[in-house]
């Protein structure tokens, strides 16, 4: 069974922490994804890798960054959390940007 | 960027009746997909539709596609209980990434 898994249910931070959002997928997929969503906004594309060390600014990246130093893990960073980014972070996985996409089952970050 | 829009926004339909939700695009797409978001969870895959199909089928999934109206639909038929969630329509902007509509609430009443 594939599977796409975050580090954390939820999760609490202060205003100004450093946050790390980690997903691993076990499908040997060379795509990953990192989005938010919002009420109101639906899913947002923060940050998306095409392979191992490399990455492409989605929609959203601003306050974000983000590390895959390995081709089964997909880090988000928040270098400074703010209130503005309370939300829940889906991570996704896709053996070809076009093809369909596997989620993780979702990490609700509250910011403090 | 483009983006599907899914219309309605709020579906509310008794047990057994079909569920139908729509969707449209703006700009050329590759293919276009159907998700669905259990309340809090991620988001399942149901269905891919290329741009040179018309229908496919899965299961009591029904989805068409109309590229000269730039819109898609998805058919629930006999629907369930477990059918209650949101559904996302996503359609492929260029060759490199998925758009996300907003979504539609379905619930499926006893």
């Amino acid at each position: 069974d594939v599977k796409v898994t975050q580090s954390s249910r939820y999760l609490v931070k202060r205003t100004g922490e450093k946050v790390f959002l980690e997903c691993v997928q076990d499908m040997d997929h060379e795509n990953m994804f990192w989005y938010r969503q919002d009420p109101g906004l639906g899913l947002r594309l923060i940050y998306f890798s095409y392979d191992v060390k490399m990455k492409e600014k989605g929609d959203i990246p601003e306050g974000y960054s983000v590390s895959r130093e390995k081709k089964e893990r997909f880090s988000l960073i928040l270098e400074s959390a703010s209130t503005n980014q309370t939300s829940m972070y889906l991570c996704a996985s896709s053996r070809a940007p076009n093809n369909e996409q596997f989620f993780g089952p979702g990490t609700r970050l509250t910011v403090l | 960027s483009q983006q599907g829009e899914e219309d309605p926004q709020a579906l509310s339909i008794q047990e057994g009746e079909n569920a139908t939700m729509n969707c449209s695009y703006k700009t050329s797409i590759n293919n276009l997909q159907w998700y669905r978001q259990n309340s809090g969870r991620g988001l399942v895959h149901l269905i891919l539709i290329r741009s040179n199909e018309r229908e496919k089928h899965s299961g009591r999934l029904r989805v068409t596609l109309d590229t000269s109206k730039k819109s898609s639909s998805l058919l629930i038929t006999a629907s369930r209980a477990a059918d209650t969630a949101s559904y996302f329509c996503a359609t492929v902007e260029g060759a490199q990434k998925l758009v996300f509509g907003q979504g539609t609430r379905l619930t499926i009443n006893p």
